[in-house]
């Protein structure tokens, strides 16, 4: 039983346009919400993140959207860039006692074209 | 200056073998982790130790057995492998407390054939 999908197993988007990424949990449980980036033959390296109290966390030209009652969330970045392209994981945890134990979605790959 | 440092980067085995994958990490952090990735691309942690102690065993099977000498080091020892064990292995840390993120390691690719 996966709790953490991300349903669009890739994206293609054109430079300087907006690519936005989806995810969605199903337990409610899930408090803190991160998004990591990974290119080939790498870790995945963290991206942005955002808490449940909150419905939108920005950094630079990456925005992380939060829905609760949908158990949704999106990342959105804008402009897109070539360098973007890269492999992008949703992940959920619950905070406090889970010492960093994060539940991952199975990615997407985003390919941002020149 | 790689923070997280994973060895081998790959590793092909036969059946029934025992191998051993370290990790290392210079971030003076207190947590470290090990993640599998499936053939479905999930990343699912396996274990995790605080300050060499165990404090996550995800039912993992007992064939695999993580040593954590010092808070810095946590290696992954495979016993009697199979076939469903190749995939990739992600070691990871963290800064304990608050919501520090995990560093991972570029994972080991372990082919069993």
């Amino acid at each position: 039983d996966q709790q953490v999908k991300q349903n669009s197993p890739s994206l293609s988007v054109q430079e300087g346009r907006i690519s936005i990424l989806n995810c969605d949990y199903t337990n409610s449980m899930f408090d803190y919400f991160l998004w990591y980036k990974k290119y080939p033959a790498e870790g995945p390296t963290f991206l942005i993140s955002i808490s449940s109290i909150k419905d939108k966390n920005e950094d630079g030209r990456f925005t992380v959207f939060l829905n609760k009652s949908a158990k949704h969330l999106s990342l959105h970045i804008v402009p897109s860039q070539p360098g973007d392209s890269a492999v992008y994981f949703c992940a959920a945890t619950v905070r406090g006692t889970s010492y960093g134990k994060l539940t991952f979605g199975q990615g997407t790959i985003l390919t941002v074209h020149p | 200056d790689t923070a997280v440092s994973q060895t081998p980067k790959y590793l092909v085995t036969q059946m029934g073998n025992d191998k051993s994958i370290k990790c290392e990490q210079n971030l003076g952090h207190d947590t470290m982790y090990w993640y599998k990735q499936d053939s479905k691309k999930f990343l699912k942690i396996m274990f995790s130790y605080n300050n060499k102690e165990l404090i996550i065993n995800e039912t993992v099977p007992n064939r695999f057995s993580p040593k954590s000498p010092d808070k810095a080091h946590l290696n992954l020892h495979i016993n009697s492998l199979e076939l469903g064990d190749s995939a990739v292995y992600f070691c990871a840390s963290r800064r304990a407390g608050g919501d520090s993120p995990l560093h991972f390691g570029n994972g080991t690719r372990l082919t069993v054939t």
